[in-house]
């Protein structure tokens, strides 16, 4: 399994960013994908999923309305396009590969997302 | 939605063994969860799915020494022979149709 986001960086609040997560090394449209944030120091917390075929999507509250996930099984990759972003947005994203699957999950390296003025 | 809860903090010495609790809420106890390591400044890394039964499948990789167990809403991670790269936050998770929900980690210090 291999999983390598990109996409973070500093943008201002109120403003946008969209992140990628390239998948590798196994099916990637049989699988259930998640974004997972980290605040530096602090526990992991889940931002949303996507089913395999991206007909069903789910937010955490924090996020509903601002962040859209969506997938592109024709290129192995999955995405979240963040809007009106807020400074507790600021965190490491990480694209997961669905826990309960048959073969299990994994985890990509992260990327950095700071919002800030 | 269930809510997972673990000791923020646990010690074990070198070669020894060591077992994390990650205890499921309420009218959650047949829930499976998953165990996850994070070592320091890396991302994290899974390691199994572990069924209410005591029934485990990890992740490729995973050395032996990692082993999981279930006793009523409890979920256990044991880790064998205890190696210095242990040294790491440990994360459970869990989770419903819809959402994902994750345990605030233990701090496992290897001493």
């Amino acid at each position: 399994v291999q999983l390598v986001e990109s996409g973070g960086g500093l943008v201002q609040p109120g403003g946008s960013l969209r992140l990628s997560c390239a998948a590798s090394g196994f099916t990637f449209s049989s699988y259930w994908m998640h974004w997972v944030r980290q605040v530096p120091g602090e526990g992991l917390v889940w931002v949303s999923r996507i089913n395999n075929d991206g007909s069903s999507t789910s937010y955490a509250d924090s996020v509903k309305g601002r962040f859209t996930i969506s997938r592109d099984n024709a290129k192995n990759t999955l995405y979240l396009q963040m809007n009106s972003l807020r400074a507790e947005d600021t965190a490491v994203y990480y694209c997961a590969r669905d826990s309960n699957a048959h073969y299990g999950g994994g985890w990509g390296q992260g990327t950095l997302v700071t919002v800030s003025s | 939605q269930p809510v997972l809860t673990q000791s923020s903090s646990a010690s074990a010495s070198l070669g020894s063994s060591v077992k994390l609790t990650c205890t499921l809420s309420s009218g959650h106890s047949s829930y499976i969860i998953a165990w996850h390591q994070q070592q320091p400044g890396k991302a994290p890394r899974y390691l199994m799915k572990l069924e209410g039964s005591g029934s485990y499948n990890k992740g490729s990789g995973v050395p032996d020494r990692f082993s999981g167990s279930s006793s009523g809403a409890d979920r256990y991670l044991t880790i064998s022979n205890l190696q210095s790269e242990d040294e790491a936050d440990y994360y459970c998770e869990t989770w419903d149709s819809n959402t994902r929900v994750f345990g605030g980690g233990t701090r496992l210090a290897v001493l």
